[in-house]
């Protein structure tokens, strides 16, 4: 199985422009989530899921959206993108206590 | 906020020698993680302690756990170049939601060969 797949690796934005980061797991895990990571400040947790249909803010949401219509869909949309979110974003889905990650999406903003 | 802060931020040795790395947190936990990340992807399980453990093994891998102190320590022994990533520490408060984990901001090792 694939596991934890991203789409797309790479995007440039210009600002106030929007897009979605797609993720997808094939392990039937209940618990989805999307984190950002920025140097030197670890990973930070934007949105997150407890199975399909459900969705809750974590750490720093603002500025996005998030859908979960699929279970094994996470959906994250920035409807006008700042500069502030340039970032890599990396979902994870989770069965047990431990994470299985995705590979990143590195998204910049200009 | 940050729940976990590595120490050392940064550390190189030569391949064959023994890297800890140190995390502390600020609140009761469940259960304290270690993830490694090699440069340019995703982060990688590697182990979880639960709050009533002290210490565990995993092949190479030694994790201790003082909650009285709200530390853990990573040891990695007889390292090899290919252990060269950065390794974060992760943790579900006491009482928090369940699978919701907080990650520190991560040691980077560099094992010279």
């Amino acid at each position: 199985n694939a596991g934890v797949t991203q789409t797309p690796k790479f995007r440039v934005l210009k600002t106030g422009q929007s897009m979605t980061l797609l993720c997808a797991q094939d392990m039937n895990h209940e618990y989805m989530y999307w984190y950002r990571q920025d140097p030197g400040m670890g990973l930070r947790l934007i949105h997150y899921s407890v199975g399909e249909g459900t969705t809750a803010k974590g750490e720093v949401p603002d500025g996005y959206n998030v859908s979960r219509l699929k279970k094994q869909n996470f959906l994250l949309g920035l409807e006008s993108a700042a500069p502030s979110q340039t970032s890599v974003y990396f979902c994870a889905s989770s069965h047990g206590p431990s994470m299985r990650f995705g590979p990143g999406t590195r998204l910049t903003v200009t | 906020s940050q729940q976990g802060e590595e120490d050392p931020q940064a550390l190189s040795i030569q391949e064959g020698e023994n890297a800890t790395m140190n995390c502390s947190y600020k609140t009761s936990i469940n259960n304290l993680q270690w993830y490694r990340q090699n440069s340019g992807r995703g982060l990688v399980h590697l182990i979880l302690i639960r709050s009533n453990e002290r210490e565990k093994h995993s092949g190479r891998l030694r994790v201790t756990l003082d909650t009285s102190k709200k530390s853990s320590s990573l040891l990695i022994t007889a390292s090899r170049a290919a252990d060269t990533a950065s390794y974060f520490c992760a943790t579900v408060p006491k009482g928090g939601a369940t699978n919701k984990l907080i990650f520190g901001t991560g040691t980077l090792l560099a094992v010279q060969p």
